[in-house]
């Protein structure tokens, strides 16, 4: 079975500095890794991915995650935090061998002034 | 193009009504999905279809029927609806199953009473 956990409800930056949001997940082959962005009232948008190839992959709006194999982690994060950041994010990952996709619970991203 | 589209955007149905949401997407997109969002519990997985004229259970199916209608269309139909079905429901598409990001209508923020 497949699983994804977001650790923290709730992120708190300051604006300009640097952020970071959990995911770990567990599957049994070599996962596919997802994170999505919501902003309130709307649907989720697409950030970026890991399929396979370079572990640091790049994103929209300047996020980026990397993908560690031995940690089970995919963790986004992004140099310069923007209040216009602030959202809910979902991380999610898939077996390839799977049917779909799981979503974790989402963290929301709070950037204050 | 109009991407996903879900209509209506807001429902409220008293326990034991039925109704049918729909979903329509434009980019020639092969699989489509249905999920709820419930507070705390991330995006949950109702039904899915790989491709036109196939669907499949996802994590919570119980209380719901889908029509893939044709290429464009997936439809979410509640048969008897019960207050454990209040919640705001996505629908999504994809190029081919989950390999390739999923891109997310607005949403449906359904009361049952």
């Amino acid at each position: 079975a497949q699983s994804v956990a977001q650790p923290e409800d709730q992120v708190n930056v300051a604006e300009g500095n640097p952020l970071t949001v959990k995911c770990t997940y567990s599957v049994s082959g070599n996962p596919y890794l997802f994170w999505y962005v919501q902003y309130p009232n709307r649907g989720l948008q697409f950030l970026l991915k890991y399929i396979t190839g370079d572990n640091l992959v790049k994103g929209s709006y300047g996020f980026e995650a990397e993908f560690n194999k031995s940690q089970t982690s995919f963790h986004l994060k992004k140099p310069s935090a923007l209040v216009s950041d602030s959202a809910l994010y979902f991380c999610a990952v898939r077996d390839p061998n799977a049917g779909k996709s799981t979503f974790g619970d989402g963290t929301t991203l709070t950037v204050k002034p | 193009n109009a991407g996903v589209t879900q209509t209506p955007k807001f429902q409220v149905l008293k326990t034991g009504q039925s109704m049918t949401l729909q979903c329509a997407q434009d980019m020639n997109h092969n699989s489509m999905y249905w999920y709820r969002q419930d507070p705390g519990m991330g995006l949950r997985l109702i039904y899915y279809s790989a491709s036109e004229g196939t669907t499949d259970k996802g994590e919570v199916p119980n209380g719901y029927n889908v029509s893939r209608l044709n290429k464009r269309e997936f439809s979410l139909r509640l048969e008897s609806a019960a207050p454990s079905q209040t919640s705001v429901y996505f629908c999504a598409s994809s190029v081919f199953r989950e390999t390739d990001t999923q891109y997310f209508g607005p949403g449906t923020r359904l009361t049952v009473l």
